[in-house]
């Protein structure tokens, strides 16, 4: 079956320090991925995607993730977090089934991020 | 241009005790997801719909019911609501070729008591 991990429930940073949260998959064929931040008491809003092609996708607020076939993962990074940065973020990855596009999101558990001042 | 909007933003039910949520969307999606979130477990879809009178479901359907009746509004019904159904319960919708790119709605906190 279908899965996503994410293997860092809680990750703590310093303001201005780089950022990876990582995001492993599982599925048969060529996955479309997304990352999404969920600030607090907020819905959940996208950060970026991968479908297809260069393999490094940029995304808003300065994020940027990259797909690597070979290890299953789809991480996402950020140069320099700024406090603001401080949220929830999920990694997800369509499934496709029956006919057409009637795909589903399938959610890993989520990445609590802290950034210290 | 609203997004996706739900109605409440909070309930707090008894146990046995019925309520509808509503989802809105004004971006003419065709498709619509019922999501819940709990703590750890990330999101989970309980029922979806790829069109206007169309409903399927999703990972954890049990205990909910769903209608589409207009193509913009999507209702949650919980028929005797448990303990066990208190969590965030979040809709989004799609486009229909968009590869599920979804919109979600700010989400709704339920608390059975």
């Amino acid at each position: 079956a279908q899965s996503v991990t994410q293997p860092d429930i809680h990750i703590t940073v310093s303001e201005g320090a780089s950022l990876e949260l990582r995001c492993n998959y599982s599925y048969g064929a060529t996955p479309y991925l997304f990352w999404y931040v969920q600030s607090p008491g907020q819905g959940l809003q996208l950060l970026l995607k991968y479908f297809s092609g260069d393999t490094l996708v940029q995304g808003i607020k300065g994020f940027e993730a990259e797909f690597k076939r070979s290890q299953s993962s789809f991480n996402l990074r950020k140069p320099s977090v700024h406090w603001s940065d401080a949220a929830e973020y999920f990694c997800a990855v369509v499934t496709l089934h029956g006919s057409g596009n009637t795909g589903k999101l399938i959610f890993g558990q989520g990445t609590t991020l802290q950034v210290k001042p | 241009n609203a997004g996706v909007t739900q109605t409440p933003k909070f309930r707090v039910l008894k146990t046995g005790q019925s309520m509808t949520l509503l989802c809105a969307q004004d971006m003419n999606h065709e498709y619509m997801y019922w999501y819940r979130q709990d703590p750890g477990m990330g999101l989970r879809l309980i029922h979806y719909s790829v069109g206007e009178g169309t409903t399927a479901k999703g990972e954890v359907p049990d205990g909910y019911n769903v209608s589409r009746l207009k193509k913009q509004n999507f209702l949650l019904g919980l028929e005797s609501a448990a303990p066990s159904q208190t969590s965030v319960y979040f809709c989004a919708s799609s486009y229909i070729d968009s590869y599920n790119e979804q919109f979600f709605g700010p989400g709704t906190r339920l608390t059975v008591l």
